[in-house]
């Protein structure tokens, strides 16, 4: 079964507004990353945040963990064509942090 | 500096075929990752070196499958008798260290008919 879900697994918004997508958890973990992944392309690692960590940004990226509901939030803001991809979360658990988990992903559309 | 490379990019083969896929991790990075991702899913873990070790070989999804890190650098994916199963893209990824952000390749995809 998966450690990680992301939801919704589609989305398309129109270019400058706000794009949120979530990701649900079982065990209890180290730590959530996100990555991001351009069609027929690598993944890019976007944010880390600990088990100990709320929230934490990067440019217009803002990403929360709520371990007491497992859950975390990608916010990306004012939107772009260019951030049109797959964004994935990843967790690594507390009794096997060396094994990354990645969910099915979210695909993200952003409309010009 | 270089980021990971991978090859060969692209490799087809022929069922029942023995396949190797190299992975040149950035220099100074310890922590090593194989990956295989399917279409339309995320990146299913197989493999984690830490230097030269298999410190998780828990997802490797059976014996014909076999990795090899002999110098804490290059790393070699081997898959043996291949299945038309096995066609996916093979992603591995490196780390300063355990515990943090990991870096991709751009992955090699195996097609086996």
């Amino acid at each position: 079964s998966q450690q990680g879900e992301e939801d919704p697994q589609a989305l398309s918004i129109q270019e400058g507004e706000n794009a949120t997508m979530n990701c649900s958890y079982k065990t209890s973990i180290n730590n959530l990353q996100w990555y991001r992944q351009n069609s027929g392309r690598g993944l890019v690692h976007l944010i880390l945040i600990r088990s100990n960590e709320r929230e934490k940004h990067s440019g217009r990226l803002r990403v929360t963990l709520d371990t007491s509901k497992k859950s975390s939030s990608l916010l990306i803001t004012a939107s772009r064509a260019a951030d049109t991809a797959s964004y994935f979360c990843a967790t690594a658990t507390k009794t096997s942090y060396d094994k990354v988990i990645f969910g099915p992903g979210t695909s993200l559309s952003v409309i010009p | 500096g270089a980021g990971v490379s991978q090859t060969p990019s692209n490799k087809v083969t022929e069922k029942g075929k023995y396949v190797e896929l190299r992975c040149d991790p950035i220099s100074g990075h310890t922590a090593l990752y194989w990956y295989r991702q399917s279409l339309g899913q995320g990146p299913e873990f197989l493999i984690y070196f830490q230097g030269t070790g298999a410190a998780d070989d828990s997802g490797l999804p059976n014996d014909r499958f076999f990795a090899v890190r002999p110098e804490g650098s290059v790393s070699t994916l081997k898959i043996q008798r291949t299945e038309r199963g096995d066609s996916a893209v093979y992603l591995c990824a490196s780390s300063p260290r355990l515990d943090n952000e990991q870096f991709f390749g751009p992955g090699t995809r195996l097609t086996v008919l």
